[in-house]
């Protein structure tokens, strides 16, 4: 069955530090990929979507994520990161009529 | 900008009391769900709804029962809440049933179970 395994739970990251938040999937075939972040208090917003292609996809917020059939992975990457990307980030991917998340990094920014 | 509305934001019950919790979307979407988080983040998929159809629907304890009047509404009834329901419950909606779209979610209730 599809799944997605996030295995940090929690990444810490100076401000301006760049970022990279790990994900691996189980797919039978190539899968779309999402990747959601949840600020404090709020639901999850979508920050990019992979549909087979090209594997580096562009989100908002300068985050980017980038797709590794070999690797079986779906890492999402950000150059600097500011303080307001403290958040919960989970990695998703379809099955069936549903979306399956990852556990979710939480990622702490310290000055 | 939220286009799915949960209510309430809070609730706050007793053990063996029943709840209720609305969700509507205004996006015109097709297809409804509601998850729950608990308070390590997972989410976990409760129920979902393609137009008032019900087509997912995992292994929940029958004291929960979603209702969905249309397409835009889902709501979520508690029968006898217990201190595990403690949780937070995100409604979302996607344009179709089909599970590569992107969902849209709600703020969330949080429900705390005394």
């Amino acid at each position: 069955a599809q799944s997605v395994t996030q295995p940090d739970a929690r990444v810490t990251v100076s401000e301006g530090a760049s970022l990279q938040l790990r994900c691996k999937y189980s797919y039978f075939g190539t899968p779309y990929l999402f990747w959601y972040v949840q600020y404090p208090r709020q639901g999850l917003q979508l920050l990019l979507k992979y549909y087979p292609g090209d594997p580096v996809v562009q989100g908002v917020n300068g985050f980017e994520a980038e797709f590794s059939k070999s690797n079986s992975s779906f890492h999402l990457r950000k150059a600097s990161v500011h303080w307001s990307d403290w958040a919960v980030y989970f990695c998703a991917v379809p099955g069936g009529y549903k979306v399956v998340f990852g556990s979710g990094t939480r990622l702490l920014v310290s000055p | 900008e939220t286009a799915v509305f949960q209510t309430p934001n809070y609730h706050v019950t007793q053990v063996g009391n029943e709840v209720s919790f609305n969700c509507k979307q205004t996006l015109g979407h097709d297809t409804m769900y509601w998850y729950k988080q608990d308070s390590k983040k997972l989410l976990k998929i409760m129920f979902s709804y393609n137009n008032k159809q019900l087509i997912v629907n995992e292994t929940v304890p029958r004291r929960f029962s979603p209702q969905s009047s249309d397409k835009a509404h889902l709501n979520l009834r508690i029968k006898s809440v217990e201190p595990e329901d403690s949780a937070v419950y995100l409604c979302a909606s996607t344009k179709s049933r089909i599970s590569n779209e992107r969902l849209f979610f709600g703020h969330g209730t949080k429900l705390s179970v005394l």
